[in-house]
């Protein structure tokens, strides 16, 4: 959807460094996701927020974190501690906090290891 | 919480055939089943969705079917053409938890 906008398309990360991806939508949704996809996998959720200044930890949120200070942003941080970063990254974004809406899907970030 | 599992991971179907995939899920509770279709490289698309007081959903060649009871619901797409060669995901939603995907199915359209 041209509602939901990531950036970087791609983004390579070093050894030891911190690596924010972008996530944007126009779309006046409440609930924004993220969401790991691997080779020949499914979605893996990793971090939600249903409203602004709250978020939970999905199946996989070891070694990122999240912040949700406005509506419209909610990017993701790809620590240090996250030892197999390299993934195809979803945002995705739903109104009402999802209940029973479809979510949105953004164009993705894939990121890799230098 | 929800568990989904889809089948199967593969399916290669001659062009003009009908293809199905299957899912289950667990919980008793989720009421709302979206499918979504995500070409290589691409973001996944909402294709069709069912609610859980409907039992089936028809758009064109896509169809999607629901059986609360035993706790499964499929998509069916006829007449297949090139084009909907892709990798395409089930998923629950129970309403006060979040959305579970299923592990995904690459469809093949044969020419």
């Amino acid at each position: 959807d041209g509602g939901i906008t990531q950036s970087p398309k791609y983004l390579f990360r070093k050894e030891g460094q911190n690596v924010t991806l972008s996530c944007e939508q126009n779309l006046n949704h409440d609930a924004m996701y993220w969401y790991r996809q691997d080779p020949g996998q499914g979605l893996r959720l990793i971090y939600y927020s249903q409203i602004v200044n709250d978020f939970q930890k999905g199946d996989i949120a070891e070694g990122y974190s999240v912040s949700r200070e406005k509506k419209e942003s909610f990017p993701l941080t790809v620590t240090s501690a996250q030892k197999n970063p390299t993934a195809f990254y979803l945002c995705a974004s739903s109104p009402q906090g999802a209940r029973n809406q479809p979510q949105h899907f953004g164009d993705g970030t894939r990121l890799s290891i230098l | 919480g929800e568990n989904v599992e889809q089948h199967p991971s593969t399916l290669s179907v001659q062009e003009g055939d009908s293809a199905v995939i299957k899912c289950t899920y667990s919980d008793s509770a989720s009421n709302y089943f979206p499918w979504y279709k995500q070409e290589l490289g691409k973001r996944p698309q909402l294709i069709i969705d069912i609610r859980s007081n409907v039992g089936e959903k028809k758009d064109q060649r896509i169809a999607v079917t629901l059986n609360k009871t035993a706790k499964h619901f499929s998509l069916h797409i006829t007449e297949t053409q090139p084009e909907d060669s892709a990798v395409y995901f089930c998923a629950a939603h129970n309403p006060n938890e979040k959305l579970t995907f299923g592990t995904g199915t690459r469809l093949t359209i044969i020419p």
